[in-house]
């Protein structure tokens, strides 16, 4: 079945510096990939995404890209602000016509000022 | 626009009871999901209805756990004769359905079984 291996928390960095998430999957036929992210007292929301191999995702100053050879969904942002600090999940989704998403558990990232 | 709600937003019961949790999708929204997710750990997929039938049932833990969505709309996830396993955040996330839709989800309800 489909797998999702995050890379393991928590995550502490300061103001501007490099981030990178590892993210890799495992799955049959051609998934969506996702990165939700889960803001303190906040619901999950929706912070990238990349539907086909090759594609790059890219929001709020984080990007990742879909790289089918390696299975993975890196997530990566050049320069973290004390507000990017939350809970990010990677996730993949079924496809075909049942779109469940498989979710990694999670890194917590803390930005510190 | 209105996002997904779900209520209550906390359940408190002790275990042996019957529990109803209700999700209210986005309006349009004709997918619609409902995950599990304990503490530490992602969210995990429990049930899956497009329109007012439930296409894939396949994460639901046992016959204790039942969902339906008789209109198409509104979602109701039932749980009979609670442990203190069950106890978890339980999410309902809606969505259009076709190719990296995304998935938008609602804040929630806390389960604790006492």
């Amino acid at each position: 079945g489909n797998s999702v291996t995050q890379m393991e928390g928590p995550v502490t960095l300061s103001e501007e510096a490099f981030l990178t998430i590892n993210c890799t999957y495992t799955a049959t036929g051609y998934p969506s990939l996702f990165w939700y992210v889960q803001y303190p007292g906040e619901g999950l929301q929706l912070l990238l995404k990349a539907t086909k191999a090759d594609d790059k995702g890219s929001n709020k100053g984080f990007e990742a890209t879909y790289r089918k050879e390696t299975t993975s969904f890196h997530l990566e942002k050049g320069s973290v602000q004390v507000s990017d600090s939350a809970v990010y999940f990677c996730a993949l989704d079924s496809g075909g016509s049942n779109y469940k998403l498989t979710f990694g558990k999670g890194t917590l990232l803390t930005v510190n000022p | 626009g209105a996002g997904v709600s779900q209520t209550p937003s906390n359940k408190v019961t002790e275990k042996g009871k019957y529990v109803e949790l209700r999700c209210d999708p986005i309006s349009g929204h004709t997918a619609l999901y409902w995950y599990r997710q304990s503490l530490g750990q992602g969210p995990e997929f429990l049930i899956y209805f497009q329109g007012t039938g439930a296409a894939d049932d396949s994460g639901l833990p046992n016959d204790r756990f039942f969902a339906v969505r008789p209109e198409g709309s509104v979602s109701t996830l039932k749980i009979q004769r609670t442990e203190r396993g069950d106890s978890a955040v339980y999410l309902c996330a809606s969505s259009l359905s076709g190719v990296g839709r995304e998935q938008y989800f609602g804040p929630g309800t806390r389960l604790t079984v006492t």
